[in-house]
């Protein structure tokens, strides 16, 4: 199957401070991508959907100036996590999605955990 | 969407089929059931989907019921490393469908 990374895996920040968490399909081309939000015990949320070149779409609720999203390639989305607080601390995961892969779905990265002190 | 419906938890002994169930009975004709799992702290990772016939990959089997209400995913020789949560989502696919993400089955395997 399709292999999605997330860079970094963890990550540690003091509150205030700016996170930011990259995305990448290693072995497609992802024409969309998305980005999910899960805290303990639940289940992941959407938080925004991208396509490469143009802004990214946001669910109801998530603050677009709070979560910054670039998609500029092909193969890369980031995920800014700006002026961090501890209520923003959770597992981040991304997902892509290609028509030129083998299956129609979405592939998942392996997540980041974000830790906000 | 189809909203879904699947048992909270089960569990199943080591070496034995686990078959885990799902409903669906408000899918539409052109919505693929879709079936993943989370293992602990790891990002969700794909397993199977099917339209009407029942399907077969590597990692499991898929049986979809002839009115598709329901379905059932089945690992035929479940292992520990089999233990997460399954998620049964049911969407017409394509680039810009969002996934629906329920509560899921957690499904424990034990020796």
């Amino acid at each position: 199957g399709a292999v999605v990374s997330q860079h970094p895996s963890r990550v540690i920040c003091k509150s205030g401070t700016s996170v930011k968490i990259e995305c990448r399909s290693l072995d497609f081309q992802a024409t969309t991508m998305f980005w999910y939000r899960q805290f303990p015990k639940q289940s992941l949320m959407l938080m925004a959907t991208s396509n490469e070149g143009s802004k990214a779409t946001y669910e109801q609720g998530v603050e677009k100036d709070k979560f910054l999203i670039n998609h500029a390639s092909l193969t890369l989305s980031t995920l800014t996590v700006t002026s961090a607080h501890p209520e923003d601390s959770s597992f981040y995961i991304c997902s892509a999605w290609s028509d030129r892969a083998s299956t129609d779905t979405q592939y998942f990265g392996p997540g980041t955990r974000l830790t906000v002190l | 969407d189809a909203k879904t419906t699947q048992p909270p938890s089960m569990d199943c002994a080591e070496g034995r089929a686990a078959n885990l169930p799902c409903n669906h009975s408000t899918i539409s004709g052109n919505e693929y059931v879709y079936w993943y799992r989370q293992i602990h702290s790891q990002g969700p990772q794909y397993i199977i989907h099917g339209l009407k016939n029942n399907e077969t990959n590597e990692m499991a089997s898929l049986i979809i019921t002839e009115d598709r209400k329901s379905s059932t995913l089945i690992l035929p020789h479940a292992t520990l490393r089999d233990t997460a949560v399954y998620y049964c989502i049911v969407h017409s696919g394509g680039s810009n469908y969002k996934l629906t993400f329920g509560k899921g089955t957690l499904l424990t395997v034990n020796p």
